[in-house]
């Protein structure tokens, strides 16, 4: 069963520009689920889609918003950025149910100058 | 206070020897409890994941709950360098979301 995939696995923007991030979970699960990760604040959840419905967020701004398809493919929205935004990007598939294991993608390294 | 909490590191450790691994969660009604290894670069792995109080073993690994002390383990024995790596404790209450740990990184001496 092929892992998660996230696509791009790097990304160079400037300050104001927004950006867009994929994620596609293994195969049958149909939960999504964001984090930022950097060196200062370590792994920070952003949201959880499931179902193409957020059904939890993390403490973020709006600039950061997401959505997800009905394949449970998902995407990650940026806007505005700021430098603060450099950092890695994760998503984790799960099935939603019973102990939920959620299984992380290789990340996309979001580089802001 | 935060949400779960590890020992801090770094944790060295000779080849051969047992790590071990603390985390604390502030969240009485936590259901699932999970311990990731990170290797630097890299995603987060799951290694193990357990709950029910007491032990859970797979391989080297061991985890061990304690929900009245809300108190999390690992254990890694026979360490190997490939052992190296951050360690991330995550706890999940009833509402799906995942919390994290700091993370402690061991360092395994051959």
């Amino acid at each position: 069963k092929a892992g998660v995939t996230q696509t791009p696995r790097y990304l160079i923007k400037t300050r104001g520009q927004q950006v867009t991030l994929s994620c596609s979970p293994i195969s049958g699960h149909r939960s999504v689920s964001w984090y930022q990760q950097t060196p200062g604040q370590g792994l920070q959840f952003l949201f959880e889609y499931f179902s193409e419905t957020q059904r939890n967020k993390g403490n973020f701004p709006g600039r950061f918003s997401g959505r997800q398809f009905s394949n449970s493919r998902s995407e990650m929205n940026v806007s505005t950025l700021e430098l603060g935004d450099s950092a890695l990007y994760l998503c984790a598939s799960s099935t939603r149910s019973g102990t939920d294991e959620q299984y992380f993608g290789p990340g996309t390294r979001l580089t802001v100058t | 206070q935060k949400e779960v909490e590890q020992n801090s590191g770094p944790l060295s450790v000779p080849e051969g020897a047992i790590a071990s691994l603390n985390c604390t969660y502030s969240d009485r009604g936590s259901q699932s409890f999970f311990w990731y290894r990170q290797y630097s670069g890299k995603s987060p792995e799951l290694i193990m994941f357990i709950y029910s109080n007491g032990d859970k073993e797979d391989g080297r690994f061991t985890a061990q709950l304690n929900k009245a002390s809300q108190y999390v383990s690992l254990l890694i024995r026979d360490s190997q360098p490939s052992d190296s790596a951050t360690y991330l404790c995550a706890v999940k209450a009833n509402d799906y979301k995942l919390s994290f740990g700091a993370g402690t990184t061991v360092t395994v001496r051959a």
